[in-house]
């Protein structure tokens, strides 16, 4: 079984600040990772995905993360923070190969102070 | 382009009373999928569907029943309201590849309230 844990359920960053929110997770078999954000009242969209083609992945919004198996984790980094960027951001993970579910973490919520 | 479309967007329900919650999705998707999501708990996966026709369970699937008549439409029943299913509820859908290999659109949510 695959699982993924969030460290942090509330995260604050200054307007212009490194944003790092971070993200363990536990599977026995190669993983495909995800980070989706959801915005107020509105359903998640993904952000960025790991499917071993590159451990450093770049999403949208200039958010970026790097899978690091000695680790197992799959932090989500942005240089400099926006106001845009408060949501909450949720880190999940899937088994590779064939049709499977994709188990979400508990979520972290960023707040970016002006 | 309206994606994944949920209704109701909002439901206060008594204890006992049934209802059902209605996506369509418009982009020929072939899989949908319903979540909660309850504080500090993220999204957990109630049930599933690979096809029309088709359901599976998925992490918490007792309480409820779905139905996928129709490719464009995943039905999500409570046949008798608890309050423990006061939540939000999301539907979602992906293409072929399914959650894995292709990424999942999200409806905005119903917000249910059991009382």
């Amino acid at each position: 079984a695959q699982s993924v844990t969030q460290l942090g359920s509330h995260v604050s960053v200054s307007e212009g600040a490194l944003v790092l929110l971070r993200c363990n997770y536990s599977s026995s078999v190669p993983p495909y990772l995800f980070w989706y954000v959801q915005y107020p009242n509105q359903g998640l969209q993904l952000l960025l995905k790991y499917t071993s083609a590159a451990t450093l992945v770049k999403g949208i919004n200039g958010f970026e993360a790097e899978f690091k198996k000695s680790e197992t984790s799959f932090h989500l980094t942005k240089p400099s923070a926006h106001m845009s960027d408060a949501a909450e951001y949720f880190c999940a993970v899937s088994a590779s190969g064939g049709y499977q579910k994709v188990t979400f973490g508990t979520g972290t919520k960023l707040q970016v102070i002006p | 382009n309206a994606g994944v479309t949920q209704t109701p967007k909002f439901r206060v329900l008594k204890t006992g009373q049934s209802m059902t919650l209605l996506c369509a999705q418009d982009m020929n998707h072939e899989y949908m999928y319903w979540y909660r999501q309850d504080p500090g708990m993220g999204l957990r996966l109630i049930h599933y569907s690979v096809g029309e026709g088709t359901t599976a369970k998925g992490e918490v699937p007792d309480g409820y029943n779905v139905s996928r008549l129709k490719k464009q439409n995943f039905l999500l029943g409570l046949e008798s309201a608890a309050p423990s299913q006061t939540s939000v509820y999301f539907c979602a859908s992906s293409g072929l590849g399914g959650a894995t290999n292709e990424k999942l659109f999200f409806g905005s949510g119903t917000q249910l309230s059991v009382l």
